[in-house]
């Protein structure tokens, strides 16, 4: 079946350092999502990528989706504590039931 | 607007006791709803779809059900619980058909399991 590969599992930045994780699916994705859980929190959406290529900015946040559309990424530039939490890829594979392979996650934590 | 509503928040259960969660929708007609767990620091693994009334896709093996009773209601049950159950489950819901899927999802249940 589907699988989807995130990468870093942990990363440990100052505040003001950047930020990037990485997505990789094993199989073509009709498109890809990402979502961030706040610690004690749910998931919550926060983009979705369609286009092979595609790239999005939400302020400091930069997703990409890879032209093979297998791939992607979120880079978020300067971080801040409000940054703190879990990030998940999640990948559709382009059936009506909406179903979402999602990665590991990658936690962040930003030291003041 | 559309909410959508889990409960217990948190839960702590004996080895070998029966389990029903509740999730239900508002806002919204005939979503597809989904039974998620995720252990402690890690990913979000699919239990449960469904895409209708009395419509249930199970994705892994495991001692758990789900039933649809109702078009915005989902449960989570089991009928003896294991160790292994423990976790934080995460009901979902995401509109039926279209390219657009994203899954909503709800405050969670914490499930201890002793």
């Amino acid at each position: 079946g589907q699988q989807v590969m995130q990468i870093p599992q942990y990363q440990h930045v100052q505040e003001g350092e950047d930020f990037t994780t990485y997505c990789n699916s094993s199989t073509t994705l009709s498109n890809i999502q990402w979502y961030k859980q706040r610690p004690g929190g749910h998931p919550v959406f926060l983009i979705q990528l369609v286009k092979s290529g595609e790239v999005k900015k939400q302020k400091r946040l930069t997703f990409q989706f890879g032209e093979a559309k297998k791939n992607s990424s979120l880079h978020i530039t300067a971080t801040q504590t409000t940054d703190v939490g879990t990030y998940f890829c999640a990948g559709a594979g382009g059936t009506s039931y909406g179903k979402l392979t999602f990665g590991q996650g990658t936690i962040l934590t930003v030291h003041p | 607007s559309q909410t959508i509503h889990q409960w217990p928040a948190t839960l702590v259960q004996p080895v070998g006791s029966p389990l029903s969660l509740e999730c239900t929708v508002e806002g919204t007609s005939n979503p597809n709803l989904y039974w998620y767990r995720q252990a402690a620091g890690r990913g979000l693994q699919l239990l449960f779809y469904s895409v209708g009334i009395g419509q249930i896709s199970s994705e892994v093996p495991q001692n758990l059900s789900a039933s649809r009773p109702q078009d915005r209601q989902f449960i989570l049950s089991s009928k003896k619980l294991l160790l292994s159950d423990s976790g934080f489950y995460l009901c979902a819901w995401s509109v039926w058909g279209g390219p657009y899927n994203e899954q909503f999802f709800g405050p969670g249940t914490r499930l201890t399991v002793l």
